[in-house]
C-alpha cells in the first residue's frame, strides 16, 4: 500500500514563531487532506489539497503532486495551534479511502 | 449544515463483553461512512467503510464488525472484546472529496 511519512514527529515552538510541516507519500494520489487533532481528540479538517496552494488565515498548504510531497505552513503560532497534525492521502481508484501519516505533534509554548 | 454524532463518548468494558458503538450523520444523504481506530494518540487505522446501506468493506481482519442499517447510521460491533481493542474510535463521513470526523469514542477494555 501507499506509504505516508510526516516530519518532524515532534515540534516545540515559542508563541509567535513560524513552522513548516512536511508530508511525503510514495505513490500518486488524487486526494490529500491536512487535519488538526486537538487535545480532546477532535479531528478538524484544515485543507483538501491534492495539488496547488491554499491559504486560510495563518495556515497555508502546498502540494507538489509530481514530487509526492505536501507542506503545511503555520505562521505566528498560537497556543491553540497545539495538537497533532495529520496528513492523509487517497491513492488513485481507492474509493475515497484515506491512508494517514504518523502525525506531527506540535506544542506551542506561551 | 452537516453534523456527525458518536456515542457513547467514553466506555469501559471487561474483556469478553460485547460492544456496540453508534455513529449518525445529519444534513446529507448517501454519504460514504468510515470507522477508524487510533491507538496511543497517533496514526489512524481504517477499519471499515461503506458506500451504501448494507454495503460494508473491511480493511483489517479482526474480531470487530460493522453494519449500516440506515443511510446515515453506521454501527461498530464486537461479540467478545479483547484487550487489544482498546483505543479511540472515530467515525467519518465523506462527500467524495473531504472526510469529516465525529468526536470519537474512547474505549478501554480491562
Amino acid at each position: 500500500g501507499i506509504q505516508v511519512e510526516q516530519s518532524p514527529p515532534d515540534l516545540i515552538l515559542q508563541e509567535g514563531a513560524n513552522s513548516t510541516l512536511r508530508c511525503n507519500f510514495s505513490d500518486s494520489v488524487n486526494n490529500l487532506q491536512w487535519f488538526h487533532q486537538n487535545p480532546w481528540g477532535q479531528l478538524i479538517n484544515l485543507f483538501y489539497i491534492p495539488s496547488g496552494t491554499k491559504q486560510n488565515g495563518r495556515l497555508s498548504a502546498t502540494t507538489v503532486a509530481t514530487e509526492r510531497y505536501s507542506l503545511l505552513y503555520i505562521s505566528s503560532s498560537q497556543t491553540t495551534d497545539s495538537g497533532v497534525y495529520f496528513c492523509a492521502v487517497e491513492r488513485h481508484n481507492a474509493g475515497n479511502m484515506l491512508t494517514f501519516g504518523g502525525g506531527t505533534r506540535l506544542m506551542v509554548k506561551p | 449544515s452537516q453534523t456527525i454524532h458518536q456515542w457513547p463518548a467514553t466506555l469501559v468494558q471487561p474483556v469478553g463483553s460485547p460492544l456496540s458503538l453508534e455513529c449518525t450523520v445529519e444534513g446529507t444523504s448517501n454519504p460514504n461512512l468510515y470507522w477508524y481506530r487510533q491507538a496511543a494518540g497517533r496514526g489512524l487505522q481504517l477499519l471499515f467503510y461503506s458506500v451504501g446501506i448494507g454495503q460494508i468493506s473491511s480493511e483489517v481482519p479482526q474480531n470487530l464488525s460493522a453494519s449500516r442499517p440506515q443511510d446515515r447510521q453506521f454501527i461498530l460491533s464486537s461479540k467478545k472484546l479483547l484487550l487489544s481493542d482498546s483505543g479511540f474510535y472515530l467515525c467519518a463521513w465523506s462527500n467524495g472529496e473531504t472526510q469529516y470526523f465525529g468526536p470519537g469514542t474512547r474505549l478501554l477494555v480491562l
